[in-house]
């Protein structure tokens, strides 16, 4: 079965410094990765995804993610930290080769930032 | 860009009563669009998948006939939670996609039902 696991609960870093969040996967065939972020009361939004081809992906907001299948990885960083990216930050995992593409999500990396 | 919106943002009930959650694609066609429940601190859990035109499909242990969810058109989809309990309290959440194939998935703002 698909699972996501990301084994930081809460993260602090200073303002400025690198970040990395953890993400590893289960899944037997190869998979779609999406890195979301929440902000509190406030819905998901997209930071970056991997379907194909480069495993080094770009997203917004200065983030990116490198996805490594020898170790079913898929962390997400960014080299300097803003506080305003403190926020819950969810990796995915989603059905590849024309299913309905559900998402099985991790329990979340909560970010705060220290000024 | 793709953006979808829920209404309402946010709803306070009775015990007993019904409320309807929308959730439209505002800038595109959405074939599937899923329904999510969020406990306080918790991750995203999949209730239902939702296809226009067909019946929705629930993920095991979720209620069909108190989570009532109608797919009528490409742009819109609702949930309503029928005679709701203060257990119902939650943050729904629903997504859509573009297409059926496996493909991103964009999120609404999310609706915070409290039920007294």
């Amino acid at each position: 079965a698909q699972s996501v696991t990301q084994p930081d609960i809460h993260i602090t870093v200073s303002e400025g410094a690198s970040l990395e969040l953890r993400c590893n996967y289960s899944y037997g065939a190869t998979p779609y990765l999406f890195w979301y972020v929440q902000s509190p009361g406030q819905g998901l939004q997209l930071l970056l995804k991997y379907f194909s081809g480069d495993t080094l992906v770009q997203g917004i907001k200065g983030f990116e993610a490198e996805f490594k299948r020898s170790q079913s990885s898929f962390n997400l960083r960014k080299p300097s930290v803003h506080w305003s990216d403190a926020a819950e930050y969810f990796c995915a995992v989603g059905a590849s080769g024309g299913s309905q593409g559900n998402l099985i999500f991790g329990k979340g990396t909560k970010l705060s930032v220290k000024p | 860009g793709a953006v979808v919106s829920q209404h309402p943002s946010w709803v306070i009930c009775k015990s007993g009563t019904s409320v309807k959650i929308e959730c439209r694609s505002l800038d595109f066609q959405a074939t599937t669009m899923f329904w999510y429940r969020q406990f306080p601190k918790q991750s995203l859990m999949l209730m239902a998948t939702s296809n226009e035109g067909s019946k929705a499909t629930y993920e095991q242990g979720v209620e069909k006939d108190k989570f009532l969810i109608n797919h009528a058109s490409l742009t819109l989809s609702t949930l309503t939670v029928t005679s709701a309990h203060p257990e119902d309290s939650s943050f729904y959440i629903c997504s859509a996609k573009k297409d059926r194939v496996a493909d991103t998935q964009y999120f609404g703002p999310g609706t915070r039902l409290t039920v007294l």
